[in-house]
């Protein structure tokens, strides 16, 4: 298994309090990204990074901000958490190279706002 | 932008079934297909992959052909079990960084 731990597995926390999640590899990939999976969704892309301090948006990025200041770490911060963004999120790490595009995702965590 | 859609379930089959999920995609040039499953409480993981036209994934006794004049990766299994029970989601890379999913779909195995 790729190494991928997320960090916490589980969290509940109050409307309008700030929240970070922790994507933590081992594996040097460059690519991560985070997820949120919702019924009926699917997986939505919020923020995917491609190298250290590079980022981008994804289609549901409106109240989160992401940060990579090193390639092992990918953080995910609800500025302000709201009932809206009760999910579970998901973490995924990728290379692009010959033969090898697939991602690895974590286990996930499951955040409650309430 | 790039997209894929792939068939709503819930998809419910007797075991030794055939399966198939549709799954159609829209991007521009060249991507990589991919299918994932998630079993109950897990993480996705990677089922099957193609990277280019008319190649050909297969794992598991699943399989799927990437068709670029249909614009589909389909995935198909000959004889489902009860194990197979799950979520299925087609994926594609195209030529940006990101990675898209379909919305999923739910496979139920009845013994």
């Amino acid at each position: 298994d790729a190494g991928i731990t997320q960090s916490p597995r589980h969290k509940v926390t109050e409307t309008g309090t700030p929240v970070t999640l922790r994507c933590h590899q081992t594996e040097n990939h460059r690519y991560m990204y985070w997820y949120r999976q919702d019924p009926g969704h699917g997986l939505r892309l919020i923020h995917y990074s491609y190298g250290v301090k590079d980022t981008d948006k994804g289609e549901v990025s409106d109240g989160y901000s992401v940060s990579r200041s090193k390639t092992e770490d990918f953080l995910l911060t609800l500025e302000s958490a709201t009932s809206s963004q009760t999910s579970v999120y998901f973490c995924a790490i990728s290379e692009l190279s010959t033969g090898n595009t697939e991602a690895f995702f974590g286990q996930g965590t499951r955040l409650t706002v309430v | 932008g790039d997209s894929v859609t792939q068939m709503e379930g819930p998809v419910t089959l007797s075991e030794e079934a055939f399966l198939t999920i549709n799954c159609t995609y829209t991007a521009t040039g060249y991507p990589s297909l991919f299918w994932y499953v998630q079993y109950p409480g897990e993480g996705l993981q990677l089922l099957l992959k193609a990277t280019k036209a008319d190649d050909k994934g297969s794992n598991k006794g699943f399989e799927a052909t990437y068709r670029k004049e249909t614009t589909s990766f389909h995935l198909e299994k000959g004889s489902v079990q009860v194990s197979d029970s799950a979520v299925y989601f087609c994926a594609l890379r195209g030529s940006s960084y990101k990675l898209i999913f379909g919305s999923g779909t739910r496979l139920l195995v009845r013994p």
